[in-house]
């Protein structure tokens, strides 16, 4: 199936952890994106990256990074952990700004 | 940056009625879409639509750039078009970073 796909769909895990998610497509998209969707549902970028660019949300605190290791993955890495970063955090990708493309999300729960 | 308003943030219809979504954004936008997200939390794509109108089967979305708004229509509403309809823009060139809006939610109830 072409898709985005992201793992893991859940993730509880305790403050001051490290943990990763990681983010597949294979649509042969060149943009892929981060967002979070916090418990109102409001949906915010975080990041965006494309193999020329990484554009960085002003918000998002530096324990946040988003690693690339090739043009079809964007995995989000996040250090010290906290409870306010508990939410839903969705992939995307793009080819330019068309055929946007959600993944499935992860639902990260800090406790 | 550019800001994008949703109304009615709820709405509540019966099987088989008829609906508007509305979009108000702050700024001109090269880009604008329309997402569903379902009851099991997935975002769906459902129209890419800078300007003019476009339509899919019971669904179809209308963008005046020029006043700065666009409409989703939803005919014939069915159980299965419940969830939050968001719509999103960006504006400038490069960064295809979508603002979106705070979302319609839609019950549709039998």
């Amino acid at each position: 199936d072409t898709a985005v796909s992201q793992t893991p769909k859940y993730l509880v895990t305790q403050m001051g952890n490290d943990k990763s998610i990681k983010c597949e497509q294979n649509l042969g998209h060149d943009t892929m994106y981060w967002y979070k969707q916090d418990s109102k549902k409001f949906l915010k970028i975080m990041f965006s990256y494309n193999n020329k660019e990484l554009i960085i949300n002003e918000t998002v605190p530096n324990r946040f990074s988003p690693k690339s290791p090739d043009k079809a993955h964007l995995n989000l890495h996040i250090n010290s952990l906290e409870l306010g970063d508990s939410a839903v955090y969705f992939c995307a990708s793009s080819r330019q700004q068309l055929g946007y493309t959600f993944g499935s999300g992860t639902r990260l729960t800090v406790v | 940056g550019i800001q994008v308003e949703q109304s009615p943030p709820d709405l509540i219809l019966q099987e088989g009625a008829n609906s508007t979504l509305r979009c108000n954004f702050s700024d001109s936008v090269n880009n604008l879409q329309w997402f569903h997200q379902n009851p099991w939390g997935q975002l769906i794509n459902l129209f890419y639509i800078p300007s003019g109108t476009k339509q899919n089967g019971r669904l179809s979305a209308t963008t005046v750039a020029t006043e700065r708004y666009s409409l989703l229509y939803i005919s014939s509403s069915q159980t299965t078009d419940s969830g939050v309809y968001f719509c999103a823009a960006y504006s400038g060139a490069g960064s295809y970073q979508l603002t979106f809006g705070k979302g319609t939610k839609l019950s549709v109830i039998p």
